[in-house]
């Protein structure tokens, strides 16, 4: 079975403050995903990478950037973190167009 | 720009009773439609549909597609209170990220 495993589940940070979410795939995919769901507004797409070091922006990418070093880790940073930004982030792998493979989610919380 | 349509985006049923979920799409180039079921935590894959007609089923649930008029439908015969989770639709066009729906929250009361 793929397996999408994002590292914290929960997190409480405060403003300002520097956040780095991770993510790693153990199938090889070569896509790697963050969305952000909020109530009301779905699941949005902040950014997406679909090779090594390769990015590209979502709709919503303001507030953040990634780094893929390598092929099974997908990283979220939040340079400073803003209360509007307090939100269920989800990452996802897939090895081509179609099915997307979600991690478990991480709740942030930015008082 | 590529949107997404669920309908409607709550729904309380009882149990035994049958649903239908809707979600219509405006996408350029598609590829696919696709189905998940949130509960708690992430998305599980149920359908993807890439052809007009053809109905997909697993057990209780099956689900349709139609491209000239670009929506599908999601169905639910005999829910159980199992099935109460927020049902997400979601579009790949051109390129490689899907295109998400807002969901729909389905509560199955017993």
């Amino acid at each position: 079975d793929v397996k999408v495993t994002q590292s914290s589940r929960y997190l409480v940070k405060r403003t300002g403050e520097k956040v780095f979410l991770e993510c790693v795939q153990d199938m090889d995919h070569e896509n790697m995903f963050w969305y952000r769901q909020d109530p009301g507004l779905g699941l949005r797409l902040i950014y997406f990478s679909y090779d090594v070091k390769m990015k590209e922006k979502g709709d919503i990418p303001e507030g953040y950037s990634v780094s893929r070093e390598k092929k099974e880790r997908f990283s979220l940073i939040l340079e400073s973190a803003s209360t509007n930004q307090t939100s269920m982030y989800l990452c996802a792998s897939s090895p081509g167009p179609g099915e997307l493979f979600f991690g478990e989610g991480s709740r942030l919380t930015v008082l | 720009e590529d949107k997404v349509v669920q309908s409607p985006l709550s729904l309380v049923v009882h149990e035994g009773d049958t649903v239908t979920l809707n979600c219509s799409y405006e996408v350029t180039n598609f590829r696919s439609l696709l189905w998940y079921k949130q509960e708690k935590k992430a998305p599980t894959f149920l359908f993807m549909l890439t052809s007009s007609g053809i109905e997909k089923k697993s057990g209780r649930l099956s689900s349709i597609l139609d491209k000239k008029e670009l929506f599908s439908i999601l169905n639910i015969t005999a829910t159980q209170t199992g099935d109460s989770a927020i049902y997400l639709c979601a579009v790949g066009g051109a390129g490689y990220a899907l295109n998400f729906g807002k969901g729909t929250s389905l509560l199955v009361t017993p």
